[in-house]
């Protein structure tokens, strides 16, 4: 089973400022998904990136996906307290099987 | 559209007890899948199933068993609960591979085992 790192774990910023966060692997995945959770709910998916290089971007949000396709990062812009939430990367493990790190638990206070 | 539903939404059990979490989705998804999560875990894959009769083990699937009768329900059976048991578990579906459109999560059922 391959493994999915994230940092930091915990990250608590102000209101406007900028921040990335990483997640790493020693394994090639086909595919990286970035899913957001707020408490008592599930995941909900933010964006996939299937291309090694590839950058998507959503409205403050940046997602880059390595030239190896074993990491990825997503960078907020401008960070609001709605963005507040547990962020979660999840790589493809075959054709059905999606392996998620360990979480980023922000906070943006205003 | 309701999307995946689970019941209940919180259930506390004593140890050695058991019980059905349930999961049912609207969506015709033929994939169908378990998580748990735990702190500083992140979600850890119980089963999956990419289509009704057909189901398949992931990474924790000791104390779990499962079923997937008809394409919209797959429920997830613990037959003896141990405290390690206790968890925020996760059904997750999605049409295909979910290469491209990710999962559809329900929201969770927080189980305590005691």
């Amino acid at each position: 089973t391959q493994l999915l790192e994230q940092s930091p774990q915990f990250l608590s910023i102000q209101e406007g400022e900028n921040l990335t966060v990483y997640c790493n692997s020693s394994s090639v995945f086909s595919s990286l998904q970035w899913y957001r959770q707020e408490p008592g709910e599930g995941p909900v998916l933010l964006v996939t990136v299937v291309t090694g290089g590839e950058v998507k971007k959503l409205k403050r949000l940046t997602f880059q996906f390595g030239d190896a396709r074993k990491d990825s990062s997503l960078h907020i812009t401008a960070a609001q307290p709605g963005d507040t939430g547990l962020y979660l990367c999840a790589g493809a493990e075959g054709t059905y099987k999606y392996i998620f790190g360990t979480g980023t638990r922000l906070k943006v206070l205003a | 559209n309701a999307g995946v539903t689970q019941t209940p939404k919180f259930q506390v059990l004593k140890t050695g007890q058991s019980m059905t979490l349930q999961c049912a989705q609207d969506m015709n998804h033929e994939y169908m899948s378990w998580y748990r999560q735990d702190p500083g875990m992140g979600l850890r894959l119980i089963h999956y199933s990419v289509g009704a009769g057909i189901t398949d083990q992931g990474e924790v699937p000791n104390g779990y068993n499962v079923s997937r009768s008809t394409t919209e329900d797959f429920p997830l059976r613990l037959l003896s609960a141990a405290p390690s048991q206790t968890s925020v578990y996760f059904c997750a579906s999605s049409f295909g591979s979910a290469g491209s459109i990710g999962y559809t999560f329900g929201s969770g059922t927080r189980l305590t085992v005691v």
